[in-house]
């Protein structure tokens, strides 16, 4: 069955360091991979996806993920946190297997320090 | 803003008791999902509608039910109320094309349900 794997319910880094949340999946055939961001008391709102076209994907606000099969990995990066990162982020993976329904990881929750 | 609605923001009931959850999605968007999220479950999918029709089902207890109508907006009900179905609950809407499934999906506000 298809699953994701948030490593980190909680990340914290200083604001200006570099941001990396991790995100690995298991899917047996190629999948589409989403990252999605929470901000307090606001619905998810979509950060980037791979849909299998370049495998380093730019997303909104600075954002970047790059899909590495052989890791089964799509971690979440940026280079210079700034306080307004301050959410919570989820990866999600659909495919066949799921009959394209997304599933979510458990999200990270990313705490920026002044 | 992402075009989706919910209503209410806020709702406080008592166990047993039965709510509707109303969704409107964003124009032109024939998928309608449901969510809750709670703190120890997480985000779950709970079920999807397109153009009318049931498409998808996930962790959905008996006791929930939805439907979406002929102007695309979908009511989610949740009876017999228990203390543990208090979460978050989102609806989140995409453009519909049954099974594309890169699509990105927009979420409302969300409703937040407290049975006490």
């Amino acid at each position: 069955a298809q699953s994701v794997t948030q490593l980190g319910s909680h990340v914290s880094v200083s604001e200006g360091a570099l941001v990396l949340l991790r995100c690995n999946y298991s899917s047996s055939v190629p999948p589409y991979l989403f990252w999605y961001v929470q901000y307090p008391n606001q619905g998810l709102q979509l950060l980037l996806k791979y849909t299998s076209a370049a495998t380093l994907v730019k997303g909104i606000n600075g954002f970047e993920a790059e899909f590495k099969k052989s890791e089964t990995s799509f971690h979440l990066t940026k280079p210079s946190a700034h306080m307004s990162d301050a959410a919570e982020y989820f990866c999600a993976v659909s495919d066949l297997g799921s009959n394209y329904q997304l599933i979510w990881g458990a999200g990270t929750k990313l705490i920026i320090k002044p | 803003d992402s075009g989706v609605t919910q209503t209410p923001k806020h709702l406080i009931t008592a166990t047993g008791q039965r709510v509707t959850l109303r969704c409107s999605p964003r124009s032109g968007d024939l998928s309608v999902y449901w969510y809750q999220q709670s703190l120890d479950q997480g985000l779950q999918f709970l079920i999807q509608y397109y153009n009318g029709e049931e498409r998808a089902k996930g962790n959905i207890l008996e006791r929930f039910s939805a439907q979406q109508f002929p102007d695309l907006h979908s009511e989610l009900n949740l009876s017999s109320l228990e203390l543990g179905d208090s979460a978050l609950y989102f609806c989140a809407s995409s453009g519909g094309l049954a099974g594309a499934s890169s699509e990105t999906q927009y979420f409302g506000p969300g409703t937040r349900l407290l049975v006490l």
